[in-house]
């Protein structure tokens, strides 16, 4: 599994566009970059994946450059409820086995202030 | 709504005392999970399952046991408690086929080991 590594925490104000960057050097071919979320008192959330290039969804963007080493979450005029902690994973594509062998690290505190 | 249902919330525990955290999905996912959070170290796994009838160990499985007698229910046994073992504990499910890397949790048990 690649190791993913993103800042501690990050701090916002309303309205701002807010990026977190996560580096994964030795991710492999068919690995995939998950971001999760997870606000207090409550599991955590799937929000978007991608593969490479940009995917956008109703909640956020991911921004994979082409050599796939780090990717990008960007969050779009947050608001105080987007404060949380967000995961990156880099995992398998395949889920043949059924069973999903996911690194959580410490993830990204963001903290949004009015 | 249909998902993850975690139970106890919350529980406060003597040690050496046996516990048993309840999980049950109502998906009809084939693979689920327990994982441990704790401050400063993130999510941890436990044990996980592929399958009804199967039970694998995770990263961090001494002092705990699973079993998976049907597919909707993966209970998580604590036979003898620590202190250590004070965390918050989250159970989650994903599917065989779809999307990789998504799993779905439930709200988590708060254990507390005195």
């Amino acid at each position: 599994l690649a190791k993913t590594t993103q800042p501690i925490s990050m701090d916002s104000y309303e309205g701002q566009e807010v990026n977190i960057t996560c580096s994964h050097n030795n991710i492999a071919t068919n690995d995939y970059i998950t971001w999760y979320q997870q606000f207090p008192s409550q599991g955590p959330r799937f929000i978007i994946q991608g593969y490479k290039t940009k995917v956008t969804n109703e909640v956020a963007s991911l921004f994979i450059p082409a050599d796939r080493k780090s990717s990008t979450l960007s969050l779009p005029r947050v608001s105080l409820s987007d404060t949380a902690v967000y995961y990156c994973l880099a995992h398998q594509g395949s889920v043949n086995t059924g069973f999903q062998k996911l690194v959580f690290g410490t993830g990204t505190r963001l903290l949004v202030s009015p | 709504i249909a998902g993850i249902t975690q139970a106890p919330t919350s529980q406060i525990l003597a040690a050496g005392r046996r516990m048993t955290l309840r999980c049950t999905q109502d998906m009809r996912h084939n693979a689920m999970y327990w994982y441990r959070q704790d401050l400063g170290l993130g999510l941890r796994l436990i044990h996980y399952s592929n399958t009804a009838g199967t039970t694998g160990k995770g990263e961090v499985p001494d002092g705990y046991s699973v079993s998976r007698a049907n597919t909707d229910d993966f209970p998580l046994t604590l036979a003898s408690a620590v202190p250590s073992q004070t965390s918050v504990y989250f159970c989650a499910s994903s599917r065989t086929s779809g999307r990789s890397g998504e799993l779905f949790f439930g709200e988590g048990s708060r254990l507390t080991v005195l």
